[in-house]
This record gives C-alpha cells, sequence and structure tokens, in this order.
C-alpha cells in the first residue's frame, strides 16, 4: 500500500499569490515524521519543512508551513507569496519508528509547481 | 558549513561495466543514505550506513553494494550495469541514525549505455 500520496501532478500558480501541496500518509506507527522537500531542475533534494507526530502546532519556516491534519493523515504543504524561483518539484516524505530507529524516508510521487509572473 | 558533497555529478556507462558513486556527508554527520530516482520508479532506499555498519537495505539486486568509511565518507557500487540503472542517485546525510531530518547532496546522474 502507498505510504504517501501526492494527488497533484502538477499546479499552477500566480506569482505573490498563496498555493497548497496536498500530501496523505498511511502508517500504523504512532511515531513518525513527515517532511517535504524541493527539487529544481538541477536536481538536488532541498529540505523545506518538517513535522513530528507528536507536535502540538502546526511547522512553519519563513514562506513555507505545513498544515498538519492527523486525524485525517494529511500533512499538505502551504507556500504563501510565491514566487517564480518556487517553480519546482516537491515532495512530501515520512519516516517511521523515531527516536528508535528511523525508518528510510518514504517519498511521493511529487507535484510539479509553476509559478506564473 | 558545507554540504553533502556527491562525485561525480554526472556518469556514462555501458551496459555491463560497473561504476562507484562517493558521497561525502556534512561535517559531524555520521548516517549516510543513497536513493535511487527514475522517472517510472520515483525516489526509492537503497541503503543507510551509520559507523561503517550497513543499518538498513532497499529491495534492490545484490549488483548495488555500499560501504561507509571511518571519516563517515560512503561509496555506492553498481556492477554489471543494466540500462534501467539509468538514474539520479542521491546521498543524505544525518547526524545519526535517531535524528530525523535527512540532507542531500546533488546527486550523481547515471546514463547507461
Amino acid at each position: 500500500a502507498q505510504k504517501i500520496t501526492q494527488t497533484q501532478p502538477g499546479m499552477f500558480v500566480q506569482e505573490k499569490e498563496a498555493v497548497t501541496l496536498d500530501c496523505t500518509y498511511d502508517t500504523s506507527d504512532p511515531s513518525y515524521g513527515l517532511f517535504w522537500y524541493k527539487q529544481p531542475s538541477s536536481g538536488e533534494m532541498i529540505f523545506l519543512i518538517y513535522q513530528g507526530s507528536y507536535d502540538q502546532q502546526n511547522a512553519t519556516e519563513g514562506r513555507y508551513s505545513l498544515n498538519f491534519q492527523k486525524a485525517r493523515k494529511s500533512a499538505n504543504l502551504v507556500i504563501s507569496a510565491s514566487q517564480l524561483g518556487d517553480s519546482a518539484m516537491y515532495f512530501c516524505a515520512m519516516r517511521e519508528g523515531l527516536g528508535s530507529g528511523n525508518t528510510p524516508l518514504v517519498f511521493g510521487k511529487g507535484t510539479r509547481l509553476s509559478v506564473i509572473a | 558549513k558545507a554540504g553533502v558533497t556527491q562525485t561525480p555529478r554526472y556518469l556514462i556507462k555501458t551496459r555491463g561495466q560497473q561504476v562507484t558513486l562517493s558521497c561525502s556527508p556534512i561535517s559531524g554527520h555520521r548516517s549516510v543514505s543513497w536513493y535511487q530516482q527514475t522517472p517510472g520508479q520515483g525516489l526509492q532506499f537503497l541503503f543507510e550506513y551509520f559507523s561503517e555498519t550497513q543499518r538498513n537495505k532497499g529491495n534492490f539486486p545484490g549488483r548495488f553494494s555500499g560501504r561507509q568509511f571511518s571519516n563517515s565518507r560512503s561509496e555506492m557500487n553498481v556492477s554489471t550495469l543494466e540500462l534501467g540503472d539509468s538514474a539520479l542517485y542521491l546521498c543524505a546525510s544525518s547526524l545519526s541514525v535517531d535524528q530525523e531530518t535527512q540532507y542531500f547532496g546533488p546527486g550523481t546522474r547515471l546514463l547507461v549505455l
């Protein structure tokens, strides 16, 4: 069964607008971490934001915020004030068993975001 | 602090050859993981090393192997290359196996002809 599902293969957003990238996950482990990475055309995976399963508040990092809805098993990435440089592939990923020997990262298939001037 | 470095960045090989890719983690990071990224299969975990020991291995054939040195640098080797091994190989490091976030290098693009 797919552990990470990203249902939006591609999205367009106008520059300076906000955009939400969807991610749902599946796990029975109570201890897990959710990550978002950005991959520009150069190929490097850039870490954006992290949310632990026990974190009470939604994570924020600058223009990135994670809308964590634990009961729905969703961890959507919100990018505010989009910039042309935000055009890239975005991957949602999960690690289970935090603090007791993490499992490897499991990635979704990604969402290609295009920011339009 | 310097990021994760991978060498070479680009590589062209022919079927049947073997290849060795290198990864130097962020200074102080002791855990190194390798991932393969292809258009068809997406990102797939290859293996993880910590303190020169393989902790986890993904579902790849034995042609794929790796190792980690005492300075935490890691290499992966693919023997008897197949066309399907053409991919972006990404290395990631973290402080330890219990530190959640992995930081990735720029990757090595391997093309097998």
